[in-house]
């Protein structure tokens, strides 16, 4: 299964778009990209996932390189809420693993 | 639904002592997990199952033991506390076809705190 490289922490102002990046560079074919949150120290919880299109839903975007070996978290008008670690995660098999993710920091 | 529900919230142990962390999914989901994160640091996979009667080690799986009886309980057992040990413990569940290599989302319990000094 690929493993993800995320930068650990990232600032963003209030009221602004969030990008969290995302590496996935030894991704396979039919591997799907997740993406998860957690806030503060409760149980993470679901954002979006995407395979080769790009995903949007009522939480955000996900944009991913037409070569899959990236990917890009958008929250498209951050707010204080938003303030959490964000974990991508690329595995098809059993074993669903978690990296450190990117704690991001919405500021006023 | 209730979803995922881990008991107990918190638990303080003595080095030494034993006990269980239960979860129980209301979802009918085949596939369960144990994570465990230490402060500051991302969640490592202890143990998983990928449906009744059968269970997986994970990244961590020492000084930890499962069962999966039924579809919807999967405890942990520590049997010899140990203050590495120390950590917030959370269960998961999702519904997946081994046939297909889509995961459908996890869904996590509110994690139990765990103290062993």
């Amino acid at each position: 299964d690929a493993k993800t490289t995320q930068p650990p922490s990232m600032d963003c102002a209030e009221g602004r778009a969030a990008n969290l990046p995302c590496n996935h560079s030894t991704i396979s074919g039919n591997e799907y990209v997740y993406w998860y949150r957690q806030i503060h120290s409760q149980g993470p919880q679901y954002i979006i996932h995407g395979l080769k299109n790009n995903e949007t839903n009522e939480m955000a975007s996900l944009i991913i390189t037409e070569d899959r070996k990236s990917s890009t978290l958008i929250l498209p008008h951050a707010t204080l809420r938003d303030t959490a670690v964000y974990y991508c995660i690329v595995n098809a098999g059993n074993m669903l693993t978690f990296g450190g993710g990117t704690r991001l920091m919405v500021k006023p | 639904n209730a979803g995922v529900t881990q008991t107990p919230k918190f638990r303080i142990l003595k080095i030494g002592q034993s006990m269980t962390l239960q979860c129980t999914q209301d979802m009918n989901h085949n596939y369960m997990y144990w994570y465990r994160q230490d402060p500051g640091m991302g969640l490592k996979l202890i143990y998983y199952s990928v449906g009744a009667g059968i269970t997986d080690k994970g990244e961590v799986p020492n000084g930890y033991n499962v069962s999966r009886s039924t579809t919807e309980d999967f405890p942990l057992r520590l049997e010899l506390a140990a203050p590495s040990q120390t950590s917030v413990y959370f269960c998961a569940s999702t519904n997946r076809d081994p046939t297909h290599r889509y995961n459908s989302p996890l869904h996590f319990g509110n994690g139990t705190r765990l103290t062993v000094t």
